[in-house]
């Protein structure tokens, strides 16, 4: 079975410091992972995936087969970067139905 | 507004009642998503359509759940005899390809 773990709930963190929002999954396969993102009163969309290996509004994330992780980092987090953060796992099947985390809320503060 | 559209943003309704929800997805897109997602968790899969197919079903849509996308273009979510548990965000999402997922902004179900 597959599952998607974020540790953290909550994470606060100061501007211009950096950010580290942790996923850690499981599945015997090979898997697509995503991270989604969710501004106040805004729709969940598409941060990154991993296999685009891009960098968005600063964030980047690697996908470690190994320690099976797949965690958002950000050198230095703004005020905007504030949101929920959801990390997704699709199994690679020709569904593509998404498998969520329970997000992590990140506050940044002034 | 081009994105993913549901309609009602919020419903409030008494348990028992039936309720309909619908999505319109974006217009070239033949893959969509029914995902429900309650206080503190993520969203969790409902449902899927390619085109007019319905190709996968959760455990979570019981028999009082049904999901319909007659023409392959919008779909509707119908919850029959509503329970308290069944409060909770609905979420619809539409797709070309696996994973590129474009989510409507929700409904609101309360059942009270």
């Amino acid at each position: 079975a597959q599952r998607v773990t974020q540790p953290e709930k909550l994470l606060s963190v100061f501007k211009g410091a950096p950010v580290e929002l942790k996923c850690n999954y499981s599945y015997s396969g090979s898997p697509e992972l995503f991270w989604y993102v969710q501004y106040s009163r805004q729709r969940l969309q598409l941060l990154l995936r991993h296999i685009s290996r891009e960098s968005i509004k600063g964030f980047t994330a690697d996908l470690n087969k190994g320690e099976t992780s797949f965690h958002l980092k950000k050198p230095f987090a703004q005020e905007e970067d504030s949101a929920m953060y959801y990390c997704a796992l699709d199994r690679g099947s020709t569904l593509g139905r998404l498998y969520f985390g329970r997000g992590t809320q990140l506050t940044v503060w002034p | 507004d081009t994105g993913v559209s549901q309609d009602p943003r919020h419903k409030i309704t008494k348990r028992g009642q039936n309720v309909t929800f619908r999505c319109d997805p974006i217009s070239e897109h033949n893959r969509l998503y029914w995902y429900r997602q309650t206080l503190g968790q993520g969203p969790e899969f409902l449902t899927y359509f390619q085109n007019e197919a319905q190709l996968e079903k959760s455990r979570l849509l019981s028999d009082r759940f049904s999901a319909e996308r007659p023409k392959g273009s919008f779909s509707t979510l119908e919850i029959q005899r509503t329970e308290q548990g069944d409060s909770a965000m609905y979420l619809c999402a539409s797709s070309l390809q696996q994973g590129k997922a474009f989510f409507g902004q929700g409904t609101r179900l309360t059942v009270v």
